[in-house]
């Protein structure tokens, strides 16, 4: 059972370019989200998703995209890096149906240079 | 939106016991949940209280009072290795959206 595995680990782009931080997990979950991790900041939310074909913004939505064509994948897409989005990247998945805790991935280590 | 406050830092000897405290303001509130993150890795889960009153697990303990908009984990029995942040969050908009604090770091000394 691999849980929620995040590729890649560590990233490092160059300004201006795109990239996708790829998400999947096994566990028949329909919650999945973003979230990153500054130091200081706690995990602020970046988008989220509570099936397939249905996303919705958190609180940090600008410069991400995510899609839900699956139950299993939840990929973040980064459109044009910015120095601002150099942080670590956790997502996250949970079973909606009673079962409140949620599982996250490694993180992924984002250097936009 | 949702605001959660926790105090940034705290620091308790082993063996000794340490409360953290998690005061909130959110609309569609549905329960208040703790995860442990050690530096470098992933948060895990922790507790989940959807109702007043105290869960326990293990060690480990916690609080909610709806009425209050607060909430506390309860570590006993310090050890070394629960040095970590402890963040509490709080699920609102039907149970779907999980929003964290700003976490607390737990230093336990000798």
């Amino acid at each position: 059972n691999a849980g929620v595995t995040q590729t890649p680990k560590f990233q490092v782009l160059k300004t201006g370019q795109s990239m996708t931080l790829q998400c999947a997990q096994d566990m028949n979950h329909e919650y999945m989200s973003w979230y990153r991790q500054d130091p200081g900041m706690g995990l602020r939310l970046i988008h989220y998703s509570v099936g397939a074909g249905i996303t919705d913004q958190g609180e940090v939505p600008n410069g991400y995209n995510v899609s839900r064509s699956t139950t299993e994948d939840f990929p973040l897409r980064l459109l044009s890096a910015a120095p601002s989005q150099t942080s670590v990247y956790f997502c996250a998945s949970s079973d909606l149906t009673g079962n409140t805790e949620a599982f996250f991935g490694q993180g992924t280590r984002l250097t936009v240079v | 939106g949702q605001s959660l406050e926790q105090p940034s830092e705290v620091t308790a000897v082993e063996g000794a016991i340490v409360q953290i405290n998690c005061t909130y303001q959110t609309s569609g509130f549905y329960g208040l949940s703790w995860y442990q993150q050690h530096d470098g890795g992933a948060p895990t889960f922790l507790s989940y209280n959807a109702l007043d009153g105290l869960e326990e697990t293990g060690r480990f303990s916690s609080f909610l009072s709806r009425s209050d908009s607060y909430g506390y984990l309860l570590l006993q029995e310090l050890q070394m290795k629960d040095s970590a942040s402890y963040f509490c969050a709080v699920f609102t908009g039907g149970g779907n959206k999980l929003t964290f604090g700003t976490g607390t770091q737990l230093k336990v000394e000798l």
